[in-house]
């Protein structure tokens, strides 16, 4: 069965510390996403990547890094993290081309709370 | 740029009546469209989707979405809410000339009454 696997279902963190959010995908896909859900905003595209070490900013990249050192693996990274980026991450891949075709996989999300 | 809109945050049903769950879109040519669910603590699973052809989807769990032009719409419908049907929908529209991505609505969350 084909996987997008986020490692830690739920994260609680400080203030000011560096977060770092893992998803790993199977499917040999060259597209990767970050996304964030807000009650009431639906999802929001943070950054995403069609390539190993290629990054685009999405809607809302503003504290937010991310790093693709192997095509299977996409991290996100809080740098300072705050107390407004509490929320749901979700993490999704897709073929190429296909994103807008087919949709995407999505892992089972990351909640995130930082204290 | 491409938007989606789900005018109803949240709907409350009872078991086994018809559901109905609105989504406009706005743009100027037929896009590629999406319902995902996501039950509680879950990601996004895809329900359904329309590429063209039959203006009538049918996809898993007994659901099926209809896309209207002329309304910018894609409404997702169930004749019979089973319980477990309890979760967040989410729609959402790809754009291949807008960089391949895909845009999503802000969600239905549907309560289902015993």
């Amino acid at each position: 069965d084909v996987k997008v696997t986020q490692s830690s279902r739920y994260l609680v963190k400080r203030t000011g510390e560096k977060v770092f959010l893992e998803c790993v995908q199977d499917m040999d896909h060259e597209n990767m996403f970050w996304y964030r859900q807000d009650p009431g905003l639906g999802l929001r595209l943070i950054y995403f990547s069609y390539d190993v070490k290629m990054k685009e900013k999405g809607d809302i990249p503003e504290g937010y890094s991310v790093s693709r050192e192997k095509k299977e693996r996409f991290s996100l990274i809080l740098e300072s993290a705050s107390t407004n980026q509490t929320s749901m991450y979700l993490c999704a891949s897709s073929r190429l081309w296909e994103a807008s075709n087919y949709g995407y996989t999505f892992g089972s999300g990351t909640r995130l709370t930082v204290v | 740029a491409q938007s989606v809109t789900q005018p109803d945050i949240h709907i409350t049903v009872s078991e086994g009546a018809s559901l109905e769950l609105r989504c406009n879109y706005s743009y100027g040519a037929t896009p590629y469209l999406f319902w995902y669910v996501q039950s509680p603590g879950q990601g996004l699973q895809l329900l359904l989707k329309y590429f063209s052809g039959d203006t009538l989807v049918q996809g898993i769990k007994g659901f099926e979405a209809e896309f209207k032009r002329s309304q910018s719409s894609f409404n997702l419908r169930k004749p019979s809410v089973h319980w477990s049907d309890a979760a967040e929908y989410f729609c959402a529209v790809g754009i291949k000339a807008a960089g391949n991505k895909l845009t999503f609505g802000g969600g239905t969350r549907v309560l289902v009454k015993p």
